[in-house]
């Protein structure tokens, strides 16, 4: 079984600021790790994910997350905030065997003009 | 290229009440999930199905059924419908649950 942390239910920047957002995972296997990003009203979008290659993953829109086993964490950041990344963010984990997909409860960002 | 579509958008259930969500996806995924969100709880998995004629029980299984007799439709019955079962449900597809999932746009249920 696993689990996900996010830490911060609501999180908010300055355009033009950092933003990080913050995902820990439990897993007893060598995790496969996602976020997702979901706008009002929509369905929620794949961001990036990590499946054991590169520990640092790119995705969308400038979005990067890095996986570090030592700390179990996966935190999401982007170097420079726009008004359109206002939206609330999931993190995601499963692994090999498990074929449950586990989400965190999510954090909104707000960026703030 | 439809993706994953959810009907109906919007259904109000009087307590006591049966309903199926429907859910179809044209990608030709082997692996189809119901998620339901909430305030605060984020996504939590009520059934999954690895392919068709296979299907398994997520974190919040009760009160819901799910069959998948084709690989496209992948339906969720509301049994006896509860105020607690009010909440946004939503679809997903993936190639395996490794792969990147999509989703539908949701289905806002509200039990009164």
């Amino acid at each position: 079984a696993q689990s996900v942390t996010q830490l911060g239910s609501h999180v908010s920047v300055s355009e033009g600021a950092l933003v990080l957002l913050r995902c820990n995972y439990s897993s007893s296997v060598p995790p496969y790790l996602f976020w997702y990003v979901q706008y009002p009203n929509q369905g929620l979008q794949l961001l990036l994910k990590y499946t054991s290659a590169a520990t640092l993953v790119k995705g969308i829109n400038g979005f990067e997350a890095e996986f570090k086993k030592s700390e179990t964490s996966f935190h999401l950041t982007k170097p420079s905030a726009h008004m359109s990344d206002a939206a609330e963010y999931f993190c995601a984990c499963s692994n090999f065997g498990n074929e449950k997909l586990t989400f965190g409860t999510g954090t909104r960002l707000t960026i703030i003009p | 290229n439809a993706g994953v579509t959810q009907t109906p958008k919007f259904q109000v259930l009087k307590t006591g009440q049966s309903m199926t969500l429907q859910c179809a996806q044209d990608m030709n995924h082997e692996y189809m999930s119901w998620y339901r969100q909430d305030p605060g709880m984020g996504l939590r998995l009520i059934h999954y199905s690895v392919g068709a004629g296979i299907t398994d029980q997520g974190e919040v299984p009760n009160g819901y059924n799910v069959s998948r007799s084709t690989t496209e439709d992948f339906p969720l019955r509301l049994l006896s419908a509860a105020p607690s079962q009010t909440s946004v449900y939503f679809c997903a597809s993936s190639l395996r649950v490794d792969t990147e999932a999509f989703f539908g746009q949701g289905t806002r249920l509200t039990v009164v």
